[in-house]
């Protein structure tokens, strides 16, 4: 069935530095891939979406790139910031056909060192 | 910026009791849905709906769940037959398109007691 796995389940970096998050997803029919930060209680917050027929996209401090062949997509997050902690979630979707649901990762837990 | 906005934020229902969790999506959005997330854990899709018809569901979603749109804002999940089970942070989320990011609400964290 549709997966998507997520590593690491943890992540630790001192402020200033780099975070990669990354996701694989199993349905090599999903086409949109949307990035979520959830802090602690609060709503996972849309961050930065990828679609499938772009490699890459930036804004500001975090980028996503997406690896077709490999079925990979992954999460850079440059000069960290203590308000960078929270969970992030990936997700995958298979936008124009007859579903548009989300499937999930499982989360990382960034903490981000001041 | 509009928000998808969630009421009550907390419920806590007895065992076998029925709840209706509350959502009023973002004003001019056409696609909502319902997902929920068991403490620690990811994530899952609910249901989604469209045109006042659900358009897709989960095996999750059996006879115990139901989703209605009773006026032009509200969107509500009906939750019968309660089982601690059901024990999770429910969000709503609202898209403006078929292919359009979804945006949640903060949630309604339900605990069966």
């Amino acid at each position: 069935g549709e997966n998507v796995e997520q590593h690491p389940s943890t992540l630790s970096v001192q402020e200033g530095d780099s975070a990669v998050i990354k996701c694989t997803y199993s349905d090599s029919a999903s086409n949109y891939f949307p990035w979520y930060k959830q802090e602690l209680g609060k709503r996972p917050q849309l961050i930065i979406d990828i679609r499938s027929n772009v490699g890459e996209k930036k804004d500001q401090r975090i980028a996503v790139t997406l690896n077709k062949t490999a079925k990979h997509f992954s999460l850079h997050i440059t000069e960290t910031q203590p308000e960078d902690s929270a969970v992030y979630f990936c997700a995958a979707s298979k936008h124009g056909g007859a579903t548009n649901k989300l499937i999930f990762g499982t989360g990382t837990l960034l903490a981000v060192q001041p | 910026e509009p928000e998808v906005t969630q009421t009550p934020s907390h419920q806590v229902t007895q065992m076998g009791q029925e709840v209706i969790l509350r959502c009023v999506p973002i004003s001019n959005h056409l696609y909502f849905y319902w997902y929920r997330q068991i403490l620690g854990q990811k994530v899952e899709f609910l249901v989604s709906f469209y045109n006042n018809e659900i358009s897709e569901k989960s095996e999750i979603f059996d006879d115990q769940f139901s989703v209605e749109r009773p006026d032009g804002s509200n969107f509500t999940l009906k939750i019968r037959s309660t089982k601690l089970e059901d024990s999770a942070m429910y969000f709503c989320a609202s898209s403006a398109g078929f292919n359009q990011p979804q945006h949640f609400g903060d949630g309604t964290r339900l605990s069966i007691l």
